[in-house]
């Protein structure tokens, strides 16, 4: 069974950091390239941040470059988003999600981060 | 990119039909077939419904289906059942310029 399990979220004040986990079981994870999505409290969904299954290729949205940075463990089977510089907008469930075909196929859970003073 | 339009909210009865539409731009749903549809219950993860306009993922139900005509998708659901009432997100690939994703804004759809 395919499973990817976020972990990290929680309360942080603005300005501050906050780094995300996701563990992934269940597929070849090392053959994915893998996505973060957020979803902000009774909002659609958004595409923040792209990486390849090897790391040589990174992309992100305007709304978080140069603040978040994605990385990954292959070995480890791991997906991490650090964010820095959180702001009040950065609130939402952040989302792993695996994809291929040109679609997010495989979805965690969801990790709720909150900014605020 | 701005956000995809969908419509907010769409119903229908058990065993009907009903459409939900999807409007991009030609930089995004008129220039790529890489629309996907995302079923989202409350609290829940998305769920992939749809890929590359029309194509389903092994275990959804053939009752999903998906099209395209310009700049606008739209995905059916045909033999409604109680259990697909849920949020309903389209997504495009809207790179010309640099690797971007924009998705719409959801589509509440309610089983009567």
């Amino acid at each position: 069974e395919v499973q990817l399990v976020e972990s990290g979220g929680g309360l942080v004040q603005p300005g501050g950091s906050l780094r995300l986990s996701c563990v992934a079981s269940g597929f070849t994870f090392s053959t994915y390239s893998m996505n973060w999505v957020r979803q902000a409290p009774g909002k659609g969904l958004e595409w923040i941040s792209y990486i390849s299954h090897s790391s040589v290729t990174i992309f992100y949205a305007e709304s978080v470059k140069g603040r978040f940075t994605i990385s990954r463990d292959n070995a480890k089977n791991s997906l991490y988003l650090q964010m820095n510089s959180l702001r009040d907008e950065d609130t939402a469930v952040y989302y792993c999600a695996g994809d291929s075909n040109w679609s997010f196929d495989h979805w965690g859970q969801g990790s709720l981060v909150t900014v605020s003073s | 990119q701005s956000a995809l339009t969908q419509p907010a909210s769409v119903s229908g009865s058990p065993g009907q039909s009903i459409t939900i539409s999807c409007t991009g731009t030609s930089s995004d749903v008129g220039s790529y077939d890489l629309v996907s549809w995302y079923q989202q219950h409350p609290g829940k993860a998305p769920k992939l419904m749809i890929y590359e306009v029309s194509k389903r993922p092994s275990g959804v139900s053939n009752r999903f289906s998906g099209s395209k005509s310009g700049n606008t998708a739209s995905l059916t659901i045909s033999g409604l059942q109680a259990e697909d009432e849920a949020d309903y997100y389209c997504c495009s690939y809207a790179g010309s310029n640099t690797f971007d994703w924009v998705f719409g804004g959801g589509t509440k759809l309610t089983v009567l």
